[in-house]
């Protein structure tokens, strides 16, 4: 059965930096990307970017590339999200989600539980 | 990019009662790599139905979905109290893979 555990809810300041963590078990890891999707409060669903733990190769969002830092550590089968200095409009649920084959685009069929970031001074 | 435009915003509909949800595309979907997921609150969105008309593992058939090209519908055909949530609509026909803003389906 394919797991994706989140780490948990994080409260921080702005401008503090950040990496929450997405564990993996139950196929092979680095034959299937992970992508990274976020929801603010109230909102809808919005793609990061995503990462094929194999190789390591990541694609980002227009809209989000440099914001954020998508990585995996293939001997821990764990993918990782990380910010270097959080500002208030980063407070959002964010989850891992396994895509449905070996492609770099796909639908997902597997999703982490989330992981609440609140950001605020 | 693509942009998905979801409608209605929200539907009122009693439990028996037919829901049919639309997702229109800014531009072709290629493949016609449309899915569409279910979210309830406090819980990660669930895959209904991937490349606009196939079931995803373990979901009922009374959901189904159809559509080609820049039109697509997910129907579901019997309301359950189970059924009430928010519906997503996703393209990965072309990157970035794109989210429709939701469908609300509320007890009426």
């Amino acid at each position: 059965e394919v797991q994706l555990v989140q780490s948990g809810t994080e409260v921080k300041q702005p401008g503090e930096s950040l990496k929450i963590s997405c564990k993996a078990s139950g196929y092979s890891f680095t034959s299937y990307w992970i992508a990274w999707v976020r929801q603010m409060p109230g909102k809808g669903l919005e793609w990061i970017g995503t990462i094929f733990p194999g190789d390591s190769d990541t694609k980002y969002s227009p809209s989000l590339q440099g914001q954020v830092t998508i990585s995996a550590d293939k001997s821990i089968n764990t993918a990782y999200l990380q910010w270097s200095s959080l500002k208030a409009s980063d407070t959002a649920i964010y989850f891992c989600v396994r895509h449905f084959s070996g492609y770099s685009i796909s639908w997902f069929p597997h999703w982490g539980q989330g992981s609440l970031v609140s950001v605020s001074s | 990019e693509i942009v998905l435009t979801q409608s209605p915003g929200t539907l009122s509909l009693s439990p028996g009662e037919r829901a049919t949800l639309s997702c229109r595309a800014s531009q072709s979907v290629s493949s016609n790599y449309l899915a569409w997921y279910q979210q309830k609150p406090g819980q990660a969105p669930r895959l209904l139905i991937y490349v606009a008309s196939s079931r995803a593992t373990g979901i009922p058939d009374r959901f189904s979905g159809s559509g080609s090209g820049t039109d697509f519908t997910l129907t579901i055909s019997r309301l359950e109290p189970e059924d009430f949530a928010v519906y997503y609509c996703q393209q990965s026909g072309s990157s970035p893979p794109t989210f429709g803003q939701g469908t609300k389906v509320e007890i009426k």
